[in-house]
């Protein structure tokens, strides 16, 4: 069974400080990954995408990969209380099968 | 506007029936998947569509069952077998063969009454 593991949290911020959330993963042969928030209630959206080993920088947000270690990452920096969701970090096996993790929930706190 | 519809938004279900959840998307992308999320967890899949009139078993299939006649449309049914069906149900898309980023509806939720 392929997994994706996250802390669960919550992670707890104060407002203006980087937030950093982790995920790892099993399946050596995945290919993409996926930063999604989700409001209490509401469906997922897209946050960052990642395919390649390194940093990609978006505004706010960062995510890191680390093939390797089966590692990815996402930052937010100068976090607001608006950021306060739940995170969850997604990875593709094989072209169609997408996995997810079990998500940290994020409190910033103003 | 190009996206996913999901219907209905809230559903109650007396136990020992049958529901289906509509899912139908705009977006003219082939591959379409169905996760239902419980209370504090992730995502699992439940189905998943990569072209017309084929589907496969995701991790949680026992119990429900879908179909994929048309490209806009992949519907849900969750059957009496379905011991534990109250869960939120959300319905995804995305073009077919770049791994690209899952689009989601706006979720259907399902209480058993």
């Amino acid at each position: 069974q392929k997994e994706v593991e996250q802390n669960s949290g919550p992670l707890s911020v104060p407002e203006g400080a980087i937030a950093s959330l982790n995920c790892t993963y099993s399946d050596r042969g995945s290919q993409s990954f996926f930063w999604y928030r989700q409001y209490s209630g509401k469906s997922p959206e897209l946050i960052m995408f990642i395919y390649s080993n390194g940093d990609k920088e978006d505004g706010r947000f960062t995510a890191q990969l680390n093939k390797a270690s089966q590692y990815v990452s996402l930052l937010i920096r100068d976090s607001q209380p608006s950021d306060s969701a739940t995170y969850l970090c997604a990875v593709t096996s094989g072209t169609y099968k997408y996995i997810f993790g079990t998500g940290t929930r994020l409190k910033v706190l103003a | 506007d190009g996206g996913i519809t999901q219907s209905p938004k809230y559903l109650f279900r007396k136990e020992g029936q049958n529901v289906t959840l509509s899912c139908e998307q705009n977006l003219n992308h082939d591959a379409m998947y169905w996760y239902r999320q419980d209370p504090g967890q992730g995502l699992r899949l439940i189905y998943y569509s990569q072209i017309v009139n084929d589907f496969q078993k995701g991790d949680i299939a026992e119990g429900y069952s879908v179909s994929r006649e048309k490209k806009e449309s992949f519907p849900l049914t969750v059957t009496s077998a379905q011991k534990n069906p109250t869960a939120f149900y959300l319905c995804a898309s995305t073009p077919t063969g770049l791994a690209g980023e899952l689009f989601f509806g706006e979720g259907s939720r399902l209480t058993v009454l």
